[in-house]
């Protein structure tokens, strides 16, 4: 059974960066791609990037402020956003691939 | 970046009723589309992918069809764990887009 297990701060302050980490068990890690996608309180889901650990796209609206980085030998991949707003308060998920398998997700709140 | 337009918003449907969620792509995606549940404070799950295949565990009341830039999730005979939230997510070219969603609920 695959398990993604998230963590990090929920609560932050603007101009400070988001740091998640999500860790994978239960199957290969190498052999697939690992995706960040948010959830504003009541709102869609936007997608944030991906990396397959050889290549890393991400959303353009995004990108400027975002990096996704991988520790293989850990099993797990991370999120990085810098300069947050409220506009960024929002539940992050870490998924496999397209969705397959979700992080339990994590709220995150931007406020002074 | 792809749109796509999910209709309808919300709908209203009795147990049993078959429901019919359709999602409009801005561009052709060629059956790169995912189908989603979400219920309130949980993640999405997963239930369609490449536009008509059912992901594994998924009951097979739920199906999917289209083509080019129309897809469709059909729900039949609804049960009542399927009152949710519905999205259609395109992964044909990034940044991958979802529909704005649509709500299931109780008539």
């Amino acid at each position: 059974q695959v398990l993604l297990q998230q963590w990090g701060a929920g609560l932050l302050k603007p101009s400070e960066t988001l740091s998640l980490t999500c860790a994978v068990s239960g199957g290969s890690f190498t052999g697939y791609s690992w995706t960040w996608i948010r959830q504003p309180p009541g709102k869609g889901l936007e997608w944030i990037g991906e990396t397959d650990h050889t290549e890393t796209k991400y959303n353009p609206s995004l990108k400027s402020r975002v990096t996704i980085s991988v520790d293989t030998s850990k099993n797990h991949f991370s999120l990085s956003l810098r300069s947050v707003t409220a506009a960024d308060t929002a539940v992050y998920y870490c998924a496999r691939g397209i969705g397959s398998y979700w992080g339990q997700g994590t709220l995150v709140t931007v406020s002074s | 970046d792809i749109q796509m337009t999910q209709s309808p918003s919300s709908l209203s449907a009795s147990v049993g009723d078959r429901v019919t969620i359709t999602c409009r792509a801005s561009q052709g995606i060629t059956n790169s589309l995912a189908w989603f549940q979400q219920k309130p404070g949980k993640a999405p799950n997963l239930l369609i992918f490449a536009a008509s295949r059912l992901e594994s565990g998924v009951p097979s009341r739920f199906s999917g069809s289209g083509s080019g830039t129309v897809y469709t999730l059909i729900i039949s005979n609804l049960q009542p764990e399927d009152f949710a939230t519905y999205y259609c997510q395109q992964y044909y070219t990034t940044p991958y887009t979802f529909g704005l969603g649509t709500r299931v609920e109780i008539k």
